[in-house]
């Protein structure tokens, strides 16, 4: 199983629609849940980082946690060709055994907004 | 623009020499990640830093990789020998302290032929 896993997509979606992006992850103790965009060819981006249950709304973007679940949503609202992208769930999980500060990241999900 | 700085952007090489890479983290920051991401792959962690010290390096390959964060200067990450298979881009990130957000660079393209 891998550790964060995300659906390939591409998700494809009409102008103005709700994207809605799924991510489920494996480690019961992860503590920091975050979404970064990145467009072809280029860097990650950071969207939203998330802590604790429930909803954390920004803009356009609500990203939803839900540790019973082991479960962490991005949403998109209004959505526009410029959310053309792909989009990276990424983890971080506490290291008893140090201070290690890694991300794990999910293969990300290529979402398409048709215009 | 104070962020993070890696260069060169795009580097070439032939098999078997040595690549550098540099990174200059965002103005304030002192801890350095490093992710490589390779063709049609999700991005996957190297190693983390702070200043002359190497925290995790549990995602670094046992051979011919190594990483540097001096107290003067960029933090390298060095490959050695490098193969086909070394193709790929390399992300620098960094972050204020550890538990923060990590920002990340525009990415090292690296190209073995």
């Amino acid at each position: 199983q891998k550790e964060v896993e995300q659906n390939s997509g591409p998700l494809s979606v009409p102008e103005g629609a709700i994207a809605s992006l799924n991510c489920t992850y494996s480690d019961r103790v992860s503590q920091s849940f975050f979404w970064y965009r990145q467009y072809s060819g280029k860097s990650p981006e950071l969207i939203m980082s998330i802590y604790s249950n429930g909803d954390k709304e920004d803009g356009r973007f609500t990203a939803q946690l839900n540790k019973a679940s082991q479960y962490v949503s991005l949403l998109i609202r209004d959505s526009q060709p410029s959310d053309s992208a792909t989009y990276l769930c990424a983890v971080k999980t506490i290291n008893y055994g140090g201070a290690t500060n890694k991300l794990i990241f999910g293969t990300g999900t290529l979402l398409a907004v048709q215009p | 623009n104070a962020g993070v700085m890696q260069n060169p952007r795009h580097l070439v090489r032939r098999r078997g020499q040595e690549a550098r890479l540099r990174c200059s983290p965002m103005k304030g920051h002192s801890h350095v990640y490093w992710y490589r991401q390779l063709p049609e792959e999700g991005l996957k962690f190297m190693v983390y830093l702070q200043k002359e010290n190497i925290i995790d390096e549990s995602g670094m390959p046992k051979e011919r990789f190594s990483a540097e964060f001096p107290k003067e200067g960029p933090s390298i990450l060095r490959i050695q020998q490098v193969v086909r298979g070394d193709s790929a881009a390399y992300f620098c990130a960094s972050s204020r302290d550890g538990g923060e957000t990590q920002y990340f660079g525009p990415g090292t393209r690296l190209l073995v032929l």
